[in-house]
């Protein structure tokens, strides 16, 4: 079946623009979770969603940032007023479960969105 | 807090050589552990994890992985190297309680393999 999808793929924008970023996760999947990654650095939580619910927004660097996920599906990321610094890979993941054995469960990672702030 | 630490940014063999990518974590509970491998221009691929039970975890495309509770550690290897093992490994640890899982990912390691 179909992955987790990302969309755009690459986007470029001026500093001080503001940014969408989308994720469609595996149909069904009740989590999805945000992941900032800078060159040459890992993966760091920004976000999760339990279906539509925001549970931890703990990774949010401040306030320009935000995510939604309204009919507990699509989820978007923005980026308000962009600074050069928010220049990154943008994941989303997505898995099935929640609950007791959230802890061991395996993520579903898109392949990201890039950006770039000029 | 749970942290990863993976030693050595690039690591470079030859086909047929044995890999092997260190991983050492930091957790304050059993900790769960996954091995994620990143293609270019594709998303990130679980390798593997350990979450109970044998502490040696096989996954796919010949890799392995120890979790050593005395040395908390969790190295990658695999016997044999080959060409399309390059890619970028990444070691994560799971904060996993709240009834969801948050990774805490290290910083990674590049694989080359020559012939």
């Amino acid at each position: 079946g179909a992955g987790v999808s990302q969309s755009p793929r690459y986007k470029v924008t001026k500093r001080g623009q503001d940014v969408a970023l989308r994720c469609d996760p595996i149909s069904g999947h009740v989590s999805l979770y945000w992941y900032r990654q800078a060159l040459g650095q890992g993966p760091e939580f920004l976000t999760y969603f339990n279906y539509e619910a925001q549970q931890d927004k703990s990774g949010l660097p401040n306030d320009r940032f935000s995510a939604e996920r309204p009919e507990g599906s699509i989820s978007t990321l923005t980026i308000q007023r962009t600074e050069q610094r928010d220049s990154a890979m943008y994941r989303c993941a997505s898995s099935p479960l929640r609950g007791s054995l959230a802890g061991e469960e395996t993520q579903y990672f898109g392949p990201g969105t890039r950006l770039l702030v000029l | 807090a749970q942290s990863v630490t993976q030693l050595g940014s690039h690591v470079s063999v030859s086909e047929g050589a044995l890999v092997l990518l260190r991983c050492n974590y930091s957790s304050s509970v059993p900790p769960y552990l996954f091995w994620y491998v990143q293609y270019p221009n594709q998303g990130l691929q679980l390798l593997l994890k350990y979450t109970t039970g044998a502490t040696l975890v096989k996954g796919i495309n010949g890799f392995e992985a120890e979790f050593k509770k005395s040395e908390t550690s969790f190295h990658l290897t695999k016997p044999s190297a080959h060409m399309s093992d390059a890619a970028e490994y990444f070691c994560a640890v799971s904060e996993g309680s709240g009834g969801y899982n948050k990774l805490i990912f290290g910083a990674g390691t590049r694989l080359a393999v020559h012939p």
